[in-house]
């Protein structure tokens, strides 16, 4: 079984340029989360989808940033216009229905670089 | 809103030997899960182990195991027999059952354990 795919594993971007992350669930796995994790601090939680659906995007931390995910299956990251503090190491993971945490699966994470 | 801490940057443990990783958390919740993740360099994050709020029986998986103080709201994990593949980023999580906010994880900042030959 294929696992969490991630890509780009690195990205070092421009201050004010677009950068696109994104992220292939496990086949099947309806729930699918992005995280970050923000260089000397905690991993923080910024959305979580029900196939094509934003289930919670609480985490969000501005409208800088856009989640999609085309037809429930992969999901796209879009920050634009790229920060110095949005830097960081973005995670995703995913789940099949009606699982918590104890079923996630998480990608190798995406290492953002904005300069 | 809960937090989760780990008091521990850095922690290093000689080879076969014994160490214990810290974490305390906050929360009002009474339904609660708490986890440990381990990601080795460059590599995913998984899990370690698990632990429900409500049971009493502290959590344990082969060389792992947990000492869940609920009162003291303390989930400190030990490893045991320590292995060079266990050095990695351990992290601490929360989550919570039921209601607004179900299924995210809290995660602490974590520790970096290097088992050293």
């Amino acid at each position: 079984e294929a696992g969490v795919t991630q890509f780009p594993s690195h990205s070092v971007i421009e201050k004010g340029q677009t950068v696109t992350l994104r992220c292939d669930p496990i086949s099947g796995h309806d729930n699918l989360y992005w995280y970050r994790r923000v260089m000397g601090k905690e991993i923080k939680f910024l959305l979580h989808f029900v196939k094509e659906s934003k289930q919670d995007e609480s985490g969000m931390p501005n409208n800088r940033f856009l989640a999609e995910r085309t037809g429930g299956t992969y999901s796209t990251l879009k920050v634009q216009p790229a920060e110095l503090e949005d830097s960081g190491v973005y995670f995703c993971a995913s789940s099949q229905p009606f699982t918590g945490p104890e079923g996630y699966t998480f990608g190798s994470g995406t290492r953002l670089t904005v300069v | 809103a809960q937090t989760v801490t780990q008091s521990q940057p850095e922690m290093s443990v000689q080879e076969a030997e014994t160490v214990t990783l810290s974490c305390t958390y906050d929360t009002s919740e009474s339904n609660y899960y708490l986890f440990w993740y381990k990601q080795p360099p460059s590599r995913q994050m998984i899990l370690v182990i698990r632990q429900e709020a409500y049971k009493q029986q502290n959590a344990t998986e082969n060389r792992f195991s947990v000492n869940f103080q609920k009162a003291a709201k303390s989930f400190s994990l030990k490893i045991s027999d320590s292995q060079l593949g266990d050095t990695a980023m351990y992290f601490c999580a929360f989550m919570k059952l039921g209601g607004a906010g179900s299924y995210q994880l809290t995660f602490g900042k974590g520790t970096k354990l290097s088992v050293i030959p």
